[in-house]
């Protein structure tokens, strides 16, 4: 079967820097999404890999490894507003989108 | 504003009735996709629209139905509802082709069926 882990919830302290991981298996691979959830409200687009290796796009970076079906996204100095959930999707061979279930990230003062 | 737009908002329902939940984008997106998301669980893909006059099944499509009759709309149709479609709902878009795989989601719709 096709499965995506990743961590249900982490918190962090305002300004420091968070790493969420997310583990998967999947029928092929066609790119790694990362989509940021605040609460009550849509997802949005944060981030696609398709190739090894690491991605920044300002505070946040994500970073793959196909052989490892391995990922991770990297939150750099952590803002109130950062709380949210994390969700980890995966496209499968049939262009299918895989999602992880979410991570919930709690900023403490 | 570009977007996609839902509705209802939310809506509490009784057991057995019918339910037609409302997706609308402007952006001109090929492809549409109905989303159920649950406590605890990843989205789950329930229909979806690969362009205007198509329509393919997901990972739970039972109990649910859509049509695609043109490029903006994309109702998604509880015949008779049951109370395990207690969820939220969103609709999302996306363009087609290689590299044009993000999706926009609109707000969703929250949906209690008593």
């Amino acid at each position: 079967g096709q499965n995506i882990d990743q961590p249900t919830e982490m918190t962090a302290t305002e300004g420091a820097i968070v790493q969420i991981n997310c583990t998967y298996q999947t029928s092929g691979f066609n790119g790694l999404f990362w989509y940021q959830q605040h609460a009550g409200e849509a997802p949005t687009f944060l981030s696609y890999n398709v190739l090894d290796g690491l991605e920044e796009k300002g505070r946040f970076s994500s970073f793959l490894s196909r052989s490892k079906g391995y990922s991770y996204l990297l939150l750099k100095e952590l803002q109130m507003k950062d709380s949210a959930s994390y969700l980890c999707a995966v496209m499968d061979s049939n262009y299918q989108l895989i999602w992880g279930a979410g991570t919930k990230l709690i900023i403490k003062p | 504003i570009a977007g996609i737009t839902q509705a209802p908002t939310s809506q509490i329902l009784a057991a057995g009735r019918r339910m037609t939940l409302r997706c609308t984008q402007d952006m001109r997106h090929n492809a549409m996709y109905w989303y159920r998301q649950d406590l605890g669980l990843g989205l789950r893909l329930i229909h979806y629209s690969n362009t205007a006059g198509t329509t393919g099944k997901g990972e739970v499509p039972d109990g649910y139905s859509v049509s695609r009759a043109n490029t903006d709309d994309f109702p998604l149709t509880l015949a008779s509802a049951v109370p395990s479609q207690t969820s939220v709902y969103f609709c999302a878009s996306s363009d087609t082709g290689p590299g044009a795989n993000v999706l926009t989601f609109g707000a969703g719709s929250r949906l209690t069926v008593l």
